[in-house]
């Protein structure tokens, strides 16, 4: 199985400063034939399902705000919000794709500093 | 409007069966593939089961197999999960998800708001 981890666990940034998520699987998650690595991020606030944020690890979702955005390949990636709303607590985990069984990572949750 | 609503939850004690139903709508239900995902209690996701558009390939997680059979009926656009010799660990409020593809290895674009297993004596 492939295993994902994240770093940090959690982390709390100022409003309109930038949070960085990192994600990290135990194998490549980059397809060689499309060249497009299996990997999304999602955000799921309290009380709520989760919401796809990025897939295909940098294609945004539509209707996703642009500050969010999806970086990496093989085996490691980065969420980033460039700046920080209220609207974004919430605990972001990240997915492969790429193989069965198709494993989450741990999630990392974000506060406001 | 795409939306997806799960029903079937509820308690059961150690050894039962359930099945979860999720109704769809708003999409071509046999276009795009369609998962199950579980969330314990304070805990993480935990992906369970998918079944690509066309209901020809399924996969499970390895603490289900055996256990648990996702099935899909394109005459209700709906997705099943049938669940036998229920664990205490499989308490978990389970989600249905639509998949971006037809095919299973795809992200989950659109989810249910979820319904709530609990196992127990």
């Amino acid at each position: 199985d492939i295993v994902m981890t994240q770093s940090p666990d959690s982390l709390a940034v100022s409003l309109g400063e930038r949070a960085t998520i990192n994600c990290k699987s135990s194998q490549s998650v980059l397809y060689s034939s499309n060249n497009k690595n299996y990997l999304g991020w999602y955000q799921q606030k309290p009380g709520q399902p989760p919401k796809l944020l990025i897939y295909w690890a940098s294609t945004r979702e539509s209707g996703v705000p642009d500050r969010f955005s999806g970086s990496g390949s093989g085996t490691d990636f980065t969420l980033t919000i460039s700046s920080l709303q209220a609207e974004d607590v919430a605990v972001y985990y990240c997915q492969q794709y790429f193989s069965v069984p198709f494993t989450f990572g741990p999630g990392t949750k974000v506060d406001i500093k | 409007e795409v939306q997806l609503l799960e029903s079937g939850g509820g308690l059961v004690q150690p050894g039962g069966s359930l099945r979860l139903s999720c109704a769809t709508s708003g999409f071509t239900f046999a276009g795009y593939a369609m998962t199950w995902v579980r969330q314990a209690p304070g805990k993480g996701l935990e992906w369970v089961s998918a079944i690509s558009g066309s209901g020809d390939t399924a996969f499970y997680a390895d603490s289900v197999k055996g256990r648990f059979t996702i099935s899909t009926d394109s005459s209700k656009n709906t997705l099943y999960l049938q669940m036998n010799s229920l664990k205490i660990e499989d308490t978990a409020t389970y989600y249905c998800a639509k998949g971006l593809i037809r095919s299973c290895y795809g992200g989950l674009d659109y989810w249910g708001q979820g319904t709530l297993v609990t196992v127990s004596s």
